[in-house]
């Protein structure tokens, strides 16, 4: 069953360091999402991709986070520099379209601690 | 006020027990309700969803929206020490993939 790969799984990283994370989707999704989720929270949405384009990045803190999806297929998210506060598992999705729903399957994600 | 409230109390019940799980939400124009299960470590799998109001059943589990409460419930029967992981309520409005995610609840059932 095709999964979304994401790398790495753990990362620990020194405040003001810069970090980066990476996303390959599911063959086929065009639809790509990065997620952030905080130890007993929700997911919160970062920004969304459609093909290469950014749909949606309201809610990401564009003075020091970054994403790309430069061929439309893989991503890249980067955090720089990296505050105590971006502790946190980050996750990533891709969806395709059924009949209505636009199922999201996410990946493993990537736990952050930034000491 | 958050979108969507999901009591993120744990909830531990013995094998075989129901398990009942609720969110309330304010945004009228959801449309698509979820639920997710999350098993530690892991990202969150999509268990089951419901288009509008009504009940939908998958095995053991049963997703009920009210939207006239704005109120949404998942129903475990018969739980299983597999069923114990996180579960996460989200919704959606039609057109718009944007998800809302309550805080999940982490359900343990005990052999």
């Amino acid at each position: 069953e095709a999964e979304v790969a994401q790398s790495p799984r753990y990362k620990i990283t020194e405040k003001s360091q810069a970090v980066a994370f990476w996303c390959d989707p599911i063959s086929g999704h065009a639809t790509l999402y990065w997620y952030r989720q905080i130890l007993g929270q929700g997911p919160e949405l970062l920004v969304q991709f459609q093909d290469e384009s950014v749909v949606d990045d309201s809610q990401l803190p564009k003075d020091r986070f970054s994403a790309e999806r430069l061929k439309g297929v893989d991503s890249t998210l980067k955090i720089q520099p990296a505050e105590l506060g971006d502790s946190a598992m980050y996750l990533c999705a891709s969806s395709y379209r059924t009949s209505g729903l636009e199922t999201q399957y996410f990946g493993p994600g990537t736990r952050l601690l930034v000491l | 006020q958050k979108e969507v409230e999901q009591d993120p109390g744990p909830l531990s019940v013995p094998e075989g027990a129901i398990v009942s799980l609720n969110c309330t939400y304010s945004n009228s124009a959801f449309q698509y309700f979820m639920w997710y299960r999350q098993y530690s470590r892991k990202g969150p799998e999509l268990l089951m969803y419901t288009y509008s109001s009504g009940n939908k059943e998958d095995g053991r589990f049963t997703a009920q929206v009210d939207k006239s409460s704005k109120y949404i419930s998942l129903f475990i029967r018969d739980s299983q020490p597999s069923d114990s992981a996180t579960y996460l309520c989200a919704m959606s409005v039609e057109g718009n993939n944007r998800l809302a995610f309550g805080k999940g609840n982490q359900v343990v059932v005990i052999p």
